[in-house]
């Protein structure tokens, strides 16, 4: 089983419409959690940091669930330029400091 | 200028022989790490380094080697490249601190023929 697994989609989203997709991780240590976007094999950029809490930046919302041992993105009113892949990283516990990936979450948001 | 680069951003070589991909920081960050990504693939951790003479396995070392002489510098060798070492090689780099952000290079493209 990978560390961190992801949906790989494509998700296909009318523009103006919400989009949720999750992401799951084996090891129950982890400490800190991220969700990068990536364009077309540039490189990974952070999107967002993941609390506890939940947090919320604009039109997206990022939930950790510790026991069920996922998180989740939500991406509201979407727009064609939130078209690209999103990855999962998970950090620290056992696995120390080394940002462990998901294999992404491809988004494609059409007119 | 600020940031982190890596060279060269494309490189072909054939197989057999050795190239070495370079990644240099200048935020003294005291993490870096090398991933490779293949074609619709996520990230793959190759090496990693906590500090300077500190360097360690990721998931997919075989056939890579590492140093890290100087904090700003972590070069990334294919000792005898082989057509499977064909990928995007990503450099990175983060402060000592687990819950801050990675940074990410340009990525270098290799093509093993």
């Amino acid at each position: 089983r990978k560390e961190v697994e992801q949906d790989p989609g494509p998700f296909n989203v009318p523009e103006g419409a919400t989009v949720a997709f999750n992401c799951t991780y084996s090891n129950s240590a982890s400490q800190s959690f991220f969700w990068y976007r990536q364009d077309c094999r540039k490189e990974p950029k952070l999107l967002m940091s993941v609390y506890s809490s939940g947090n919320e930046d604009g039109r997206f919302t990022a939930q950790l669930n510790r026991a069920s041992q996922y998180i989740s993105l939500l991406i509201r009113d979407s727009k064609l330029s939130d078209s690209a892949t999103y990855l999962c990283v998970v950090n620290g516990g056992a696995a120390g400091n080394k940002l462990t990936f998901g294999g992404g979450t491809r988004v494609l948001v059409k007119p | 200028d600020a940031g982190i680069t890596q060279s060269p951003r494309y490189k072909i070589t054939e197989t057999g022989r050795q190239v070495t991909l370079m990644c240099h920081q200048t935020w003294s960050h005291s993490y870096m790490f090398w991933y490779r990504q293949d074609l619709g693939h996520g990230l793959r951790l190759i090496y990693y380094s906590a500090a300077a003479d500190i360097t360690d396995k990721g998931e997919v070392p075989d056939g890579y080697v590492v140093s890290r002489s100087k904090t700003e510098n972590f070069p990334l060798t294919l000792e005898s490249a082989t057509r499977s070492q064909t990928s995007v090689y990503f450099c990175a780099s983060s402060d000592s601190a687990i819950e801050t952000e990675a940074f990410f290079g340009q990525g270098t493209r290799l093509t093993v023929v």
